[in-house]
């Protein structure tokens, strides 16, 4: 129940192109999904985050769909360029004995090409 | 600039050996976690800390050990028990509220 499942597990795309990552959660008491976005030999960095309150977000090139009763998330990358190559990461947590919970998606290995 | 340090970047542990990664933070955050990443397995949860000198065991913590005698200090141990130590480690920091991490750059530790 507090898997987060996400996919695919690597995506190549052309320059320009809208590459999108899914990720899909099973509790439904999950109020915060972030997404993380990590270069090589670095630590993850936020990337942008929604709350179910909302289906979508934008932020950049960035944007959140979210879908409440599918229980389903995915991030888009429009105009994908080749700095955007990085691991990405989906997340959902939940306050539980007084603090976050957050789970992690297994991670997006996102390839650009010029 | 605010953020999270951690040292040393790389590290090698002869077998059997005790090693402490360090992981110190400015942000004034409350909660701090040890997160330890292998390829294909995400971020995988070892211990966390929500106030000083109390701390939780994550989803993997066996043969790990923590302290958090300061706010701004969350340090982890990696003892001779771990079986499998060799794995990328990662320290962040929150609120403790509705947001997100701040990661740091992690410490990439290799068994000899």
């Amino acid at each position: 129940q507090q898997q987060v499942k996400q996919s695919p597990q690597s995506l190549i795309v052309q320059k320009g192109g809208i590459p999108i990552i899914n990720c899909a959660y099973e509790n439904t008491a999950f109020d915060y999904f972030p997404w993380y976005q990590q270069f090589p030999g670095k630590g993850p960095a936020l990337l942008i985050a929604i709350r179910p309150d909302v289906s979508e977000k934008k932020e950049g090139r960035f944007t959140i769909s979210f879908n409440k009763s599918a229980k389903q998330f995915s991030l888009h990358i429009m105009d994908s360029q080749p700095g955007d190559s990085a691991t990405y990461f989906c997340a959902a947590s939940i306050r539980s004995g007084g603090y976050q919970k957050v789970t992690f998606g297994t991670g997006t290995k996102l390839q650009v090409i010029p | 600039d605010g953020g999270i340090t951690q040292s040393p970047k790389y590290l090698f542990r002869k077998e059997g050996q005790n090693v402490t990664l360090s992981c110190e933070q400015n942000l004034n955050h409350d909660a701090m976690y040890w997160y330890r990443q292998d390829p294909g397995q995400g971020l995988r949860l070892i211990y966390y800390s929500q106030i000083v000198n109390d701390f939780q065991k994550g989803d993997i913590a066996e043969g790990y050990s923590v302290s958090r005698e300061k706010k701004e200090s969350f340090p982890l141990t990696v003892t001779s028990a771990q079986k499998n130590p060799t794995a990328f480690y990662l320290c962040a920091s929150s609120t403790g509220q509705k947001d997100g991490y701040t990661f740091g750059s992690g410490t990439r530790l290799t068994v000899v």
